[in-house]
């Protein structure tokens, strides 16, 4: 069963423009690791975040900013005045207890941003 | 090393013939990790080295597939009489170690075609 999904496989916007991303997670875990990665189109990923299960405090790292919410069992990510560098596909990815190096990722949300 | 390295970078190879792909990790880096990517996917956890022993090859999706890492250093993905199917961006990444607060750096993969 899929345990992250990312239900927007693609979003474009113009740049300057906020965009969000999506990702539902499921786990019976009370610990549990949060990621999200980025792909640009070289192909190798880029780590952006780590978040535990006890820590639902929001994050704020220059333009991007993360909204963990236990009670729908999300973590989303928002991309503030995107530019065009920000054009990838990116990851939301799970670890879980039973195999913490084990990465459970999402299908990828490709976003396009367009001067 | 910098980085991950990976190679080949691409490799193209008839149907039933066997392939090696090659990780090599971050110098010190005592986790490896091996995902697969289909074209337009997310990537599919194949297994993670602590050191030499692979405590979750969960992933690995046929007996065709094995991976073995010597000296906590090079790791080798084998895929004997590969299919179409195996058709994939093969992604390696390392880590100082396998624990949760530990970060994945990734590698470029070896893009992998069966014809």
């Amino acid at each position: 069963a899929q345990k992250v999904t990312q239900a927007q496989t693609e979003i474009s916007v113009v740049e300057k423009e906020d965009v969000t991303l999506d990702c539902v997670y499921e786990t019976r875990d009370t610990t549990y690791y949060l990621f999200w990665y980025k792909q640009p189109p070289s192909g190798e990923l880029v780590f952006l975040i780590r978040r535990n299960s006890f820590d639902e405090q929001n994050e704020i790292s220059g333009r991007y900013s993360w909204n963990f919410q236990k009670s729908t069992s999300s973590f989303n990510f928002t991309i503030t005045a995107s530019q065009v560098v920000d054009s990838a596909v990116y990851f939301c990815a799970l670890s879980e207890s039973d195999s913490w190096g084990k990465l459970q990722f999402g299908a990828g949300t490709q976003v396009v941003v367009t001067p | 090393g910098a980085g991950v390295s990976q190679s080949p970078s691409n490799k193209v190879t008839e149907k039933g013939k066997d392939v090696e792909l090659r990780c090599d990790p971050i110098s010190g880096h005592t986790a490896l990790y091996w995902y697969r990517q289909r074209l337009g996917q997310g990537l599919e956890f194949l297994i993670y080295f602590q050191g030499n022993s692979a405590p979750d090859k969960s992933g690995l999706p046929s007996d065709r597939f094995s991976a073995e890492r010597t000296g906590e250093s090079v790791s080798t993905l084998t895929i004997q009489r590969t299919q179409q199917e195996d058709s994939a961006v093969y992604l390696c990444a390392s880590s100082l170690n396998s624990g949760v607060n530990t970060e994945a750096f990734f590698g470029q993969g070896t893009r992998l075609t069966v014809v």
